[in-house]
């Protein structure tokens, strides 16, 4: 089945330092998603890039995807405390297939 | 718009009882699915459904099961629970198939 791997597992940075998350999948999609969860909550949807997309903007964010490498990065930049959280990509028509995640400290 | 809303948001239960947890979706979406995330296994899907239809399962006992009403509104049922069941049990739903899916709080599950 498909599934999405995010590296790295764990990443610890300053305030105001950006961060990037990978993601790497196996097989041929339709679109990507990347979802935030704040400890022992719900996911919060991030962003959706289709397969037919090489990048997408939503304010502090910027996701890439590169079909060709079946990859995808996320990255946040300006980081506050407040982004401290694990961060999902998943892949898969559906359902939806996630990784591990990726557990971003942002020290303030 | 409400977001999608799972009850009870914590539950303990004894082993062997059986427990029914609801989602309510957000009004539209007609795509309901589940996950269990545990911090051994991560997030692993349950079932998706769609127009009261299940599409797929995850490979989970036949304890789980799960369905939709024509509200859109789902339950998922664990029977005979087990200390492993304990967990943290995710809905998402989805306006269409492949479209955004947007998550609830979660219902915290303890089996003791």
């Amino acid at each position: 089945s498909q599934q999405g791997e995010e590296d790295p597992q764990a990443l610890s940075i300053q305030e105001g330092e950006n961060a990037t998350m990978n993601c790497s999948y196996k097989t041929s999609i339709n679109n990507l998603q990347w979802y935030r969860q704040n400890s022992g909550r719900g996911l919060v949807h991030l962003i959706l890039i289709r397969s037919n997309e090489r990048e997408k903007h939503s304010g502090r964010l910027r996701v890439t995807l590169d079909t060709s490498k079946k990859s995808s990065s996320l990255l946040i930049t300006a980081s506050r405390a407040a982004d401290t959280a694990s961060y999902f990509c998943a892949t898969g028509n559906t359902p939806l297939v996630f990784g591990k995640g990726t557990r971003l400290s942002v020290i303030a | 718009k409400a977001g999608v809303t799972q009850t009870p948001r914590y539950l303990i239960k004894t082993r062997g009882q059986q427990v029914t947890l609801s989602c309510s979706p957000i009004s539209g979406h007609r795509s309901v699915s589940w996950y269990q995330q545990t911090p051994g296994q991560g997030l692993q899907f349950l079932f998706e459904y769609f127009s009261e239809t299940q599409r797929n399962k995850g490979n989970f006992p036949g304890r789980f099961s799960g369905r939709q009403f024509s509200n859109s509104r789902s339950e998922m049922n664990v029977s005979t629970l087990e200390l492993g069941d304990s967990a943290l049990y995710l809905c998402a739903s989805s306006e269409n198939l492949n479209t955004e899916a947007f998550f609830g709080q979660g219902t915290r599950l303890t089996v003791v």
